[in-house]
């Protein structure tokens, strides 16, 4: 069966630090995945996605990048967190260019002071 | 763009009891994908329930189905025989099955609080 993991649970960091976040899929080849973030417990935004290695597309301009640097990997980052970065990250997959559905990891909680 | 829409912030039911959670969507696509998502306090996103908007029959799951209205544009989640472990927030979701841009890209209400009460 398939199972996702994100790393850390929890981060706190300060303004001005860099980020990174990892994502990765088990049981399953060549997904394609997700990050998108919660801000303030509510709806999910959609960040970035990816349908191979290599391959991002962005959805929305930020302070934030993503890279795929192995087929089950994906990592979320930035050079320099702002205030507005803090909020819950989840990753998800799916397989298919069809009727995939997306399965999400547990999530990352970040708080930037 | 595709817009959806949970027009309930909060809503409680009895343990046993039965709920409805609705949702909009707004799309000019006749070929999409709906979900329910269900967060816990652990906050992991669970797939409640699943609908293709190109079959007419409702999709049921257990305790849980929908009523898929695709001329209204409404896709509501019903609940039966609530139990405490339903107690999260739910998220409705649409999903286009085009290509380009918005591949793969769900797009979320702002989801709707559920409270159970033995």
């Amino acid at each position: 069966s398939q199972t996702i993991h994100q790393w850390p649970a929890t981060l706190v960091q300060p303004v001005g630090s860099p980020l990174s976040l990892e994502c990765t899929v088990e049981g399953t080849s060549n997904p394609n995945l997700y990050w998108y973030r919660q801000a303030a417990g509510r709806g999910l935004q959609l960040l970035f996605y990816s349908v191979g290695i290599g391959q991002i597309s962005s959805e929305v301009p930020q302070n934030l990048s993503a890279s795929r640097p192995q087929d089950r990997q994906f990592i979320l980052s930035s050079k320099k967190l702002l205030l507005s970065d803090s909020g819950f990250y989840l990753c998800a997959w799916s397989v298919g260019a069809g009727s995939d559905t997306q399965y999400f990891g547990p999530g990352t909680r970040l708080t930037v002071l | 763009a595709q817009t959806v829409t949970q027009s309930q912030p909060e809503m409680s039911v009895q343990e046993a009891e039965t709920v409805t959670l609705s949702c909009t969507y707004d799309t000019s696509e006749s070929d999409y994908y709906l979900f329910w998502y269900k967060q816990p306090p652990s906050r992991q996103m669970i797939l409640v329930i699943r609908q293709e908007a190109y079959k007419q029959q409702n999709a049921t799951e257990n305790r849980f189905s929908v009523n898929f209205q695709k001329a209204a544009k409404s896709f509501s989640l019903k609940i039966s025989d609530s139990q405490l472990g339903d107690a999260a927030m739910y998220f409705c979701a649409y999903r286009t099955n085009a290509g380009g841009t918005s591949y793969g890209k769900l797009t979320f209400g702002q989801g709707t609080i559920l409270t159970v009460h033995p």
